[in-house]
């Protein structure tokens, strides 16, 4: 079992709906990430927050809007995805001053029709 | 940060010593080696990570030249659960993000 808990493990969605992803962790980690995983690829690091606040942004396009509501809870928004976004996503926490030692979940694995 | 080379996937028998090589030739000397693995549909998992000096805690050992320019993940009695894609990072400085390379596939063989 894993300290950080993605909902929902999978998730259809159409290229025109909104749906959130949403990751959860209690061990006071004030640092929190997204990463994108394809298959059969690494996974890429998507954002950062740090107590709260955006931090890096990787790029990401704006079809992806991440949120973080509080210092246990990171959201990740999807409007109008492509079908090519289609993949794993992993959310991570650590200590703000250990951005090393992360603990992840065990994703969200997304499929766009 | 430094680049980090793995090869692509290895074999172990059950049982046995995994020995995960690492190349990282241009590593700086604040860049640490991390380790972290990632099972069939689970996130990473992290490992172990060093400097300079060996170090070995319940999960692995890491070995690190003396030069620093590689180093070998020992995984000391492999078991198939430990079939996985493990990924060696170096960083350096106390901060900076981790970007994953595409790490090598272990596969456990009974």
């Amino acid at each position: 079992d894993t300290e950080v808990t993605q909902t929902p493990k999978h998730l259809v969605m159409g290229m025109t709906n909104k749906k959130s992803l949403k990751c959860e962790q209690h061990m006071g980690h004030r640092a929190m990430y997204w990463y994108k995983q394809k298959a059969k690829k690494p996974p890429e690091l998507m954002f950062v927050y740090s107590y709260e606040k955006l931090s890096i942004n990787e790029s990401v396009p704006s079809r992806f809007s991440p949120e973080c509501p509080n210092s246990s809870l990171l959201n990740l928004h999807l409007h109008a995805l492509q079908p090519e976004d289609s993949a794993l996503y992993l959310c991570a926490s650590s200590l703000p001053t250990s951005t090393r030692l992360l603990h992840f979940g065990n994703g969200t694995r997304l499929t766009v029709t | 940060d430094a680049k980090t080379t793995q090869p692509p996937s290895m074999d172990c028998a059950e049982g046995r010593a995994a020995n995960l090589p690492c190349n990282h030739s241009t590593i700086s000397g604040n860049e640490y080696v991390y380790w972290y693995r990632q099972i069939h549909s689970q996130g990473p998992q992290y490992i172990i990570h060093g400097l300079k000096n060996n170090e070995t805690n319940e999960m692995a050992s890491l070995i690190i030249t003396e030069d620093r320019k590689s180093s070998t993940l020992i995984l000391p009695h492999a078991t198939l659960r430990d079939t996985a894609v493990y990924y060696c990072i170096a960083l350096g400085g106390s901060q900076g993000n981790l970007i994953f390379g595409k790490g090598t596939k272990l596969s456990v063989k009974p």
